[in-house]
């Protein structure tokens, strides 16, 4: 069974300061996806790294693929209140249809 | 156009009674896939349907779960004899079809067990 662990399991910070999320696995995955989940929405995509060591970036986020194709990071720059929600970790397998969900990390960015 | 719509938003049933919970895809996507959402827990995959086959059922918990597609658009999945475990938030996701293809959730449906 393939196993996204993801830290800190919550965040709280005040606006202005940087962050950075954590997922992890034993596993490796063709792929890895960053979702936001608001309260009372569905996830909403981020990003889909798929290449051992590939960086991108998305304004203030930059999305980071370990080169072993086994670990993410996600890291904010100045955060603000709007960044707050749950981030989840997602990875995909070879069909990629079949995703596997870390359980989140839950961000509070407080003004 | 129109995002994945599920109903009803929230369900509050029994212990015992049977529920079934709606999925509506975005237009022209041919996937779908339910994930189930406890307090916690990152969301555990169920079930995946391509047009109105099913040919990956190994995330359904128990054969009181179940699942149909019809038309190659609505979805409906089924739970008999709901248990207190069962208590989630049920997502519905569609992706126009193709290995990779970004899945597009829906909002969800809050089932409370009593």
């Amino acid at each position: 069974t393939q196993l996204l662990e993801q830290s800190p399991q919550f965040l709280s910070i005040q606006e202005g300061e940087n962050l950075t999320v954590y997922c992890n696995s034993s596993s490796v995955f063709s792929s890895l996806q960053w979702y936001r989940q608001e309260p009372g929405e569905g996830p909403v995509l981020l990003v889909t790294v798929v290449t051992g060591g590939e960086v991108k970036k998305l304004k203030r986020l930059t999305f980071q693929f370990g080169d072993a194709r086994k670990d993410s990071s996600l890291h904010i720059t100045a955060a603000q209140p709007g960044d707050t929600g749950l981030y989840l970790c997602a990875g995909g397998g070879g069909s990629n249809y079949k995703l596997t969900f870390g359980k989140g990390t839950l961000l509070t960015v407080n003004p | 156009g129109a995002g994945v719509s599920q109903s009803p938003s929230n369900k509050v049933t029994e212990k015992g009674k049977d529920v079934e919970l709606r999925c509506d895809p975005i237009s022209g996507h041919t996937a779908l896939y339910w994930y189930r959402q406890s307090l916690g827990q990152g969301l555990e995959f169920l079930i995946y349907f391509q047009g109105n086959s099913a040919p990956d059922k190994s995330g359904l918990p128990s054969d009181r779960f179940s699942a149909e597609r019809t038309g190659g658009s609505v979805s409906t999945l089924t739970i008999q004899r709901t248990q207190q475990e069962d208590s989630a938030v049920y997502l519905c996701a569609s992706s126009l079809g193709l290995a990779g293809d970004e899945q597009y959730f829906g909002p969800g449906t809050r089932l409370t067990v009593t």
